[in-house]
């Protein structure tokens, strides 16, 4: 199985500024043929499924607002917020859908500093 | 719009059989550009993709659950369906049923989550 490690386990931001969130995989979750990156992130608020945010490593979901995004190729990748908001406040997940079982990271949790 | 809603027993005993049914309104469970599936999250903890299915049977697993998971589509009534046989306390989870593309598995629909707990 794919194993996909997030970094931080949490993180405190003040209001305003950027949050980084990591996911690296434990083996290339590129596919050669297309040039794609097999990963999505999700953010999820307390009590709420999770919503998908991001696909393909750096395509944001239509609705989402562009303060999210995604960027990285191989095994490391990374979700931007830039300019946090307090409805920003979740456990952030990256998925890699490169191959079966479809894993998931362990979770990051934002909070306001 | 599409709407998934779970329903099922929230409690469940050890050794006996898990079963949810997840009801599919706004779309059709024989769409043939999607799958559905099950994934679930034990309470205050990650996500785990459990199986998908497509309208003509055609079923996934993740393998460590395998032997004792089936997921099944009533297409009349538009509805998945997911049993889990010899359920122990580590099965007790929110369960979401969830629709992807069947090219890619990205989850971009999601029912509200049924929580079942396995306890006697």
């Amino acid at each position: 199985d794919i194993v996909l490690t997030q970094s931080p386990d949490s993180l405190a931001v003040s209001l305003g500024e950027w949050a980084t969130i990591n996911c690296k995989s434990s083996q290339s979750i590129l596919y050669s043929s297309n040039r794609k990156n097999y990963v999505a992130w999700y953010q999820q608020k307390p009590g709420r499924p999770p919503k998908l945010l991001i696909s393909w490593a750096s395509s944001r979901e239509s609705g989402v607002p562009d303060r999210f995004s995604g960027s990285g190729s191989g095994t490391d990748f990374t979700l931007t917020i830039s300019g946090l908001q307090a409805e920003d406040v979740a456990v952030y997940y990256c998925q890699q859908y490169y191959s079966a079982p479809y894993t998931f990271g362990q979770g990051t949790k934002l909070e306001i500093k | 719009q599409l709407q998934l809603q779970e329903s099922g027993p929230g409690l469940v005993k050890p050794s006996e059989t898990l079963s949810l049914l997840c009801n599919v309104s706004g779309g059709s469970i024989t769409d043939n550009a999607y799958y559905w599936g099950w994934i679930r999250q034990p309470p205050g903890k990650g996500l785990e993709w459990i199986g998908s299915i497509y309208y003509s049977g055609s079923t996934y697993y993740k393998p460590s659950l395998k032997s004792r998971l089936t997921i099944s589509v009533d297409t009349p009534k538009n509805q998945l369906s997911l049993r889990l046989t010899s359920v122990t306390a580590a099965d007790t989870a929110i369960y979401y049923c969830v629709r992807h593309p069947g090219k890619w598995i990205i989850f971009k629909s999601w029912g509200q989550g049924i929580l079942v707990s396995v306890s006697s």
